[in-house]
């Protein structure tokens, strides 16, 4: 079964400071994807980004870019230019893809509360 | 097009009810994850169902059960309701067509057993 770790219960962080967030996974599989999701207080979990990981390449969306460092199972968030709006829980989610095609359920780490401040 | 609704908002139970939650997908996906969100936690994978079968489950008990519809909305149903069961139920929605690693999310069903 994997596992998603995420070590950092809460940060807090300067209006247009950048932040990082960690999260670490266990897995036997090669092939899977990983996500970041933020869910502000109105409960919408919404999808930040996404890593496929056969792609050496790290995903970026804007603002926000991944390290994902496949050897070491780590898949850290990071945001520039941070803004009140990114106040919200964040989780790292990880996804094994059946053969074929099919899709399994995500499994998510803890969360971080990411706080900025004005 | 619409994203994903999920009905009630809020519900309060007591312990050994049974509940019903009702989950609308994004036009044009067919396959609907749930899950279960205890507070302060990450949530946790109960099932998926994909052209009205279940075609993956989570570690949870046989009393979660689920349908999905033609129309490809989807029900999930709790069964001998318990005080941990109480949490905020998330559907999630997505298609082959974007890649079912993309799931779409509804606001949730916040569950409480007293």
């Amino acid at each position: 079964a994997q596992t998603v770790t995420q070590s950092q219960p809460e940060m807090s962080v300067q209006e247009a400071e950048t932040v990082t967030l960690s999260c670490t996974y266990d897995t036997s599989e090669n092939n899977y994807y990983l996500f970041w999701y933020k869910q502000p207080p109105s409960r919408q979990m919404i999808l930040v980004i996404r890593q496929e990981a056969y792609k050496q390449q790290n995903a970026t969306e804007n603002r926000f870019s991944v390290n994902f460092q496949k050897a070491a199972k780590s898949f850290s968030l990071k945001i520039s230019d941070s803004q009140l709006g990114d106040t919200a829980m964040y989780f790292c989610a990880f996804m094994n893809p059946e053969p074929g095609g099919g899709a399994d359920g995500l499994t998510f780490g803890k969360g971080t509360h990411l706080i900025i401040q004005p | 097009e619409t994203g994903v609704t999920q009905s009630p908002t809020h519900l309060i139970k007591t312990r050994g009810q049974q509940v019903t939650l009702r989950c609308s997908s994004q036009s044009g996906h067919n396959t609907v994850s749930w899950y279960q969100q205890a507070l302060g936690q990450g949530p946790q994978f109960i099932f998926q169902y994909y052209r009205e079968e279940e075609n993956g489950r989570g570690n949870f008990p046989p009393r979660f059960s689920g349908l999905q519809f033609p129309n490809y909305s989807s029900e999930l149903n709790v069964n001998a309701l318990e005080l941990d069961d109480s949490a905020l139920y998330l559907c999630a929605s997505s298609s082959p067509g974007t890649g079912r690693r993309r799931q779409y999310f509804g606001p949730g069903t916040r569950l409480t057993v007293l």
